[in-house]
């Protein structure tokens, strides 16, 4: 069975940093595209970065370029989110994702990441 | 990378039939076969009902179809169910490759 466990959020200062992880199971990890996909309170779905199965390529959000960091260690089939100079509206639900063909068939369940002071 | 367009609401009776409309352009739905629709139940995980724009995945009832005209895709529900009511978002992939959604649309069953 796919699993994948999002964890790591936790409220955080304006210009903070937190860094989110994502353990998978239940599939070959490194075979695999993976995603994060953030949703503000009450509000849509928002992509937000993609990395390939062996780490080499990788594609940001405007929103989040130059301040947020995707990275996948294979061995721990573990995928990460560095985020650096957070704002306000950084603060979503952030899940991670498998990808197929650019469709996403599994989601995790979300960890919540607040920035406020 | 602008969201695509949705309408915020939609909605139809019991056993009615109701389409939600997604508007990109050429970069976006336009460009590519790689549109998708997710719905989303409150306090879900979204879950994907149709991909590559008109296909759906094992488990997903045929009462769901999705097609696309030019940079507008669309989403059918045929048969209202109670249980249909949710957030449905559509979501393409973009020429700069990323993934783009759409503002959403919360779908009434009256």
């Amino acid at each position: 069975e796919v699993q994948l466990v999002e964890s790591g959020g936790g409220l955080v200062q304006p210009g903070g940093s937190l860094r989110l992880s994502c353990a998978a199971s239940g599939f070959t990890f490194s075979g695999y595209w993976m995603h994060w996909v953030r949703q503000a309170p009450g509000k849509g779905l928002v992509w937000v970065s993609r990395i390939n199965g062996d780490g080499s390529r990788t594609t940001y959000a405007d929103s989040v370029k130059g301040r947020f960091t995707i990275s996948r260690d294979n061995a721990k089939n573990t995928l990460y989110l560095q985020m650096n100079s957070l704002r306000a509206e950084d603060t979503a639900v952030y899940y991670c994702a498998r990808v197929v063909n650019y469709r996403i068939d599994y989601w995790g369940q979300g960890t919540l990441v607040t920035v406020s002071s | 990378q602008s969201a695509l367009t949705q309408p915020p609401s939609a909605s139809g009776s019991l056993g009615q039939s109701v389409t939600i409309s997604c508007t990109g352009t050429s970069s976006d739905v336009g460009g590519y076969d790689y549109v998708f629709w997710y719905q989303q139940h409150p306090g879900k995980v979204p879950k994907l009902m149709i991909y590559e724009g008109s296909q759906r995945p094992s488990g997903v009832s045929n009462r769901f179809s999705g097609s696309k005209s030019g940079n507008t895709a669309s989403l059918t529900i045929s048969g209202l169910q109670a249980e249909d009511e949710a957030d449905y978002y559509c979501c393409s992939y973009t020429g700069s490759s990323t993934l783009v959604f759409g503002g959403g649309t919360k779908l009434t069953v009256l």
